[in-house]
């Protein structure tokens, strides 16, 4: 069974900050999400990682990807309050094809704070 | 483009009763995911769809859930004999094709009282 972990759960940090969270799965895939969700509402895509060793950011955002290591990070850099909000990462359990959804982590609640 | 459309947005039923939960894809979209968000969790996969086939209902509960994805109208999850445990928010997804990125619905918020 695939199992997603990310950590930390919780954080709390202050604007300007930079932090990470980090994302580790358990079986082999190249294809990995990261989503973002305000309370109440739907979950929002941000970054899709489709290869070994890609990277992308958008604004204060970066996400990468190892998949020898089978891990993920997402990196904030000079936090800002608008992205207090909680952040999944997804796997794609497929290898060259299959059925199944995707398989979340727990998420990771951030708050930043002024 | 409209995004993927989910209704009701919120649903309250008694124990007991069945509850239905529809999904309209995006346009062009042609394979749908329904997942389950306990509180404070991420998302669980409950099953799989294309037109007119279930693909993959590996995580659905085994009695009560039922889902289907016509070949007119929307997807519906149906619980039947809701319990207090199936309260949760039920999001559906929609893609192109299996490869690209599932678009989210704002999911069904479903309390059972």
């Amino acid at each position: 069974e695939l199992k997603v972990e990310q950590n930390p759960l919780f954080l709390s940090m202050q604007e300007g900050k930079n932090y990470t969270i980090y994302c580790n799965y358990s079986t082999t895939s190249d294809r990995l999400y990261w989503y973002r969700q305000d309370p109440g509402k739907s979950l929002e895509s941000l970054f899709v990682l489709l290869s070994n060793g890609a990277v992308k950011q958008e604004g204060r955002l970066m996400a990468s990807l190892d998949t020898k290591a089978r891990l993920s990070t997402l990196h904030i850099t000079a936090a800002v309050h608008d992205l207090s909000a909680t952040y999944f990462c997804a796997v794609d359990p497929l290898e060259g094809g299959g059925a199944d959804g995707l398989t979340f982590g727990k998420g990771t609640h951030l708050i930043i704070q002024p | 483009n409209a995004g993927v459309m989910q209704n009701p947005r919120h649903l309250v039923r008694r124990r007991g009763q069945e509850a239905r939960l529809r999904c309209s894809p995006m346009k062009g979209h042609s394979h749908v995911y329904w997942y389950r968000q306990l509180p404070e969790e991420g998302l669980k996969f409950m099953v799989y769809l294309q037109k007119e086939n279930i693909i993959d209902e590996s995580g659905m509960p085994k009695e009560r859930f039922s889902a289907e994805f016509p070949k007119e109208g929307p997807s519906i999850l149906r619980i039947q004999q809701v319990v207090r445990g199936d309260s949760a928010a039920y999001f559906c997804a929609s893609s192109p094709t299996i490869t690209q990125p599932q678009h989210f619905g704002d999911g069904t918020r479903l309390s059972i009282l």
